[in-house]
C-alpha cells in the first residue's frame, strides 16, 4: 500500500508554544488528508478534512484558530497547535487519500504532550 | 450522520483460538466499511473492505468480515488467532459517494496469550 509519513512521533512542549506536525505522502499525490485525535481508549475523532490549495474543513467544536492547517502542495499537509495548553495533549493521525478512491493511508500518529 | 459501536473494549483469546469481534453502524443510507490493524507503535493498516457485492469479505493475514444489512453489522472474525495478532481493532464507515472520511468505532484491543 501506499505510505503516509507522519513527523514527529513524540514531541513535549511547554504550554503556551506551538507545534507544528507534519504529514508526507510519500509515493502518490495526496489529494486530500484528514487529520484525526484520538484520546486514550477512545475512537480517532476527525478533526478537518483538507484538500490540496484550499482551506480545510474543520469539524464542528474543534478550532480553526488553534489548529491551523496547510495543504500547500499534494505530497504535504501541515497541523500547528497554536498556543497549546495541557489539555491539547493528544495523540493526532493524519491520512491521505488520492483522488475520488474511498481507501485512504495512515500515518503513524504523532503522541503531543504539553507541560 | 453515521455512528459505529465496537463493543468489545479488550479481548483475550489463546493462540489458536476462533476470534470474532463485533461491529454495528448507524447510518440510513448505503455504506462502505472497512476494519482497520494497528499494532503496537505502529500506524494504522486496511486489513479488509465492503464496497458493494460478496457480503463476506476476505482480507490479508486470514482474516474475514461479514456484513449483514439487516443488522446493519460487519463483524470480524478469524478462525484461530495468532499471538503477532495482537493489536488494536477499528471498524469503521463512510457513506458510499461521499468526499467525507470514515467514522471509527471505539476500537477493540486484541491480546492473544502465547
Amino acid at each position: 500500500g501506499a505510505v503516509v509519513s507522519q513527523h514527529p512521533s513524540r514531541v513535549i512542549c511547554k504550554s503556551g508554544t506551538s507545534v507544528k506536525i507534519e504529514c508526507r505522502s510519500l509515493d502518490f499525490q495526496a489529494t486530500t488528508m484528514f487529520w484525526y485525535r484520538q484520546f486514550p481508549k477512545q475512537s480517532l475523532m476527525l478533526m478537518a478534512t483538507s484538500n490540496e490549495g484550499s482551506k480545510a474543513t474543520y469539524e464542528q467544536g474543534v478550532e480553526k484558530d488553534k489548529f491551523l492547517i496547510n495543504h500547500a502542495s499534494l505530497t504535504l499537509s501541515t497541523l500547528t497547535v497554536t498556543s497549546a495548553h495541557p489539555e491539547d495533549s493528544s495523540f493526532y493521525i493524519c491520512s491521505a487519500r488520492q483522488g475520488a478512491r474511498t481507501e485512504a493511508f495512515f500515518g503513524q500518529g504523532t503522541r503531543l504532550t504539553v507541560v | 450522520a453515521q455512528s459505529v459501536s465496537q463493543h468489545n473494549h479488550h479481548v483475550i483469546l489463546s493462540e489458536a483460538a476462533s476470534l470474532e469481534l463485533g461491529c454495528n453502524y448507524s447510518y440510513g443510507g448505503t455504506v462502505n466499511l472497512f476494519w482497520y490493524v494497528q499494532y503496537p507503535g505502529q500506524h494504522l493498516q486496511l486489513l479488509l473492505k465492503y464496497f458493494s457485492g460478496d457480503p463476506l469479505v476476505k482480507g490479508i493475514k486470514g482474516f474475514e468480515a461479514e456484513f449483514i444489512k439487516s443488522k446493519f453489522s460487519f463483524n470480524l472474525r478469524k478462525p484461530s488467532v495468532q499471538w503477532s495478532d495482537t493489536a488494536e481493532y477499528f471498524c469503521a464507515v463512510n457513506a458510499q459517494g461521499s468526499a467525507r472520511q470514515l467514522t471509527f468505532g471505539s476500537g477493540t484491543q486484541l491480546t492473544v496469550l502465547p
